[in-house]
């Protein structure tokens, strides 16, 4: 198992510009996360999925969007970005049952300048 | 509002001695806790957790404490060496009726340094 992969590891984007984070996990997890990583802050949750077609806001959704069309994906989409999305973006998922722990994947580091 | 807060942006110690790790929440509703470790351009990675029924839980090498009293946890790690040099990260989560989804709210993490 590959786990959660992530990509592009890095990547600079100008003001305005629009990019998709790619998520993918193959341990048929139901339970898929975005998480940012800011400097000297703990991780805050971006967007949650709990299945394929359902998706809900976390605690700072404000400029971005999500799809769940399959079980293994959960691409993350900025359109229009900001300096303040400078971030590292952790992607995770768990299975549905019990108080199981998120497996993350390796982070995106993105820059917006 | 920072529900869990980790008050010590870093640590040091020697290898060989005990490491001791803070964390303090205010949500009475959490009742999960777990500790993640996290290694420079690598995603965090599960370590232990305590469910708020028990007071403490043994792995190895890591034990969790958890005081709910206080809404405190401390993750204890004996004896340190300095492969556990990492940041760690204390997260909870609240069971909701089934409805939180396993939603993690994360501490700001505390750097570890252990010397040899």
């Amino acid at each position: 198992n590959a786990g959660v992969t992530q990509t592009p590891k890095f990547r600079i984007l100008k003001i305005g510009q629009s990019m998709t984070l790619q998520c993918t996990q193959d341990m048929n997890h139901n339970y898929m996360y975005w998480y940012r990583q800011d400097p000297g802050m703990g991780l805050k949750l971006i967007y949650y999925s709990v299945g394929a077609g359902i998706t809900d806001k976390g605690e700072v959704p404000n400029g971005y969007n999500v799809s769940r069309s399959t079980t293994e994906d959960f691409p993350l989409r900025l359109e229009l970005a900001a300096p303040s999305q400078t971030s590292v973006y952790f992607c995770a998922s768990r299975p549905r049952s019990g108080r199981a722990s998120l497996y993350f994947g390796p982070g995106t580091r993105l820059t917006v300048t | 509002d920072q529900q869990v807060k980790q008050n010590s942006p870093s640590l040091s110690v020697q290898e060989g001695r005990i490491s001791i790790l803070n964390c303090d929440y205010t949500n009475s509703m959490f009742d999960y806790f777990l500790w993640y470790k996290k290694y420079p351009a690598e995603g965090p990675t599960f370590l232990i957790s305590i469910s708020s029924i028990k007071d403490k839980n043994e792995d190895g090498r890591f034990t969790v404490f958890l005081n709910k009293s206080a809404k405190h946890l401390s993750l204890h790690i004996v004896p340190s060496q300095p492969g556990d040099s990492a940041v760690y990260f204390c997260a909870a989560s609240a069971n909701a009726g089934g409805t939180s989804y396993g939603k993690l709210t994360f501490g700001q993490g505390t750097i570890l340094t252990v010397h040899p």
